[in-house]
């Protein structure tokens, strides 16, 4: 069955830090990846997606991430980041067999001002 | 949120109580998903529909029956609430991207249920 594993469960930074998160699918075909991010208390928003072509995909709020097929690994990444980006995060690959996404366990992202 | 509406937004029962989630969708799309969220468990797929008439079980089906008796409205019913079942509950539809051709998911508010 395909994973999806985020490799860690809280994360803390000062803002303008560079922020990397881990993503690593288990899915050996074609892969249709995702980032979603959920704020506190909302629901979940879709913040880039990886479909085909250029493997660095570029989001909103400034978050782009990078496919790397002989990885399997689909990183978050962000050259500097805010109090704003406080907030838990959620990689997702599109392989379930009715169509759905297999979701990590995701990442919790605190930036202290 | 894609068009898509859960209600109620909160809810507490007691254990052994029934109720139902409402989702609807206002933009005619076939698929819709009921997905519950736990702490440090990511979200993981309850039930699926594929159609009107039509619906599937996902990972962690038991404890809920779905209904999807129109094409806008997938509904979650749990006929005998458990502490287990405290959890918050997304519904969620697929769309296909005009751009890439691709399936996207978007996810309705959620609906945060505790049962006590």
């Amino acid at each position: 069955a395909q994973s999806v594993s985020q490799h860690n469960h809280h994360v803390i930074l000062s803002e303008a830090a560079s922020l990397e998160l881990g993503c690593n699918y288990s899915y050996g075909g074609t892969v249709n990846l995702f980032w979603y991010v959920q704020y506190p208390g909302q629901h979940l928003q879709l913040l880039l997606k990886y479909f085909s072509g250029d493997p660095l995909v570029k989001g909103i709020k400034g978050f782009e991430a990078e496919f790397i097929k002989s990885k399997f690994s689909f990183n978050l990444r962000k050259p500097s980041v805010q109090w704003s980006d406080t907030a838990e995060y959620f990689c997702a690959v599109l392989g379930g067999s009715q169509g759905n996404l297999i979701f990590g366990k995701g990442t919790k992202l605190s930036v202290k001002p | 949120n894609a068009g898509v509406t859960q209600t109620p937004k909160f809810q507490v029962l007691k254990t052994g109580q029934s109720m139902t989630l409402q989702c609807a969708q206002d933009m005619n799309h076939n698929s819709m998903y009921w997905y519950r969220q736990d702490p440090g468990m990511g979200l993981r797929l309850i039930y699926y529909s594929a159609s009107e008439g039509t619906t599937d079980k996902g990972e962690v089906p038991n404890g809920y029956n779905v209904s999807r008796l129109n094409k806008r409205e997938f509904s979650l019913r749990l006929e005998s609430a458990a502490p287990s079942q405290t959890s918050v509950y997304f519904c969620a539809i697929s769309l296909r991207g005009q751009t890439t051709g691709s399936y996207e998911q978007y996810f309705g508010p959620g609906t945060r249920l505790t049962v006590t």
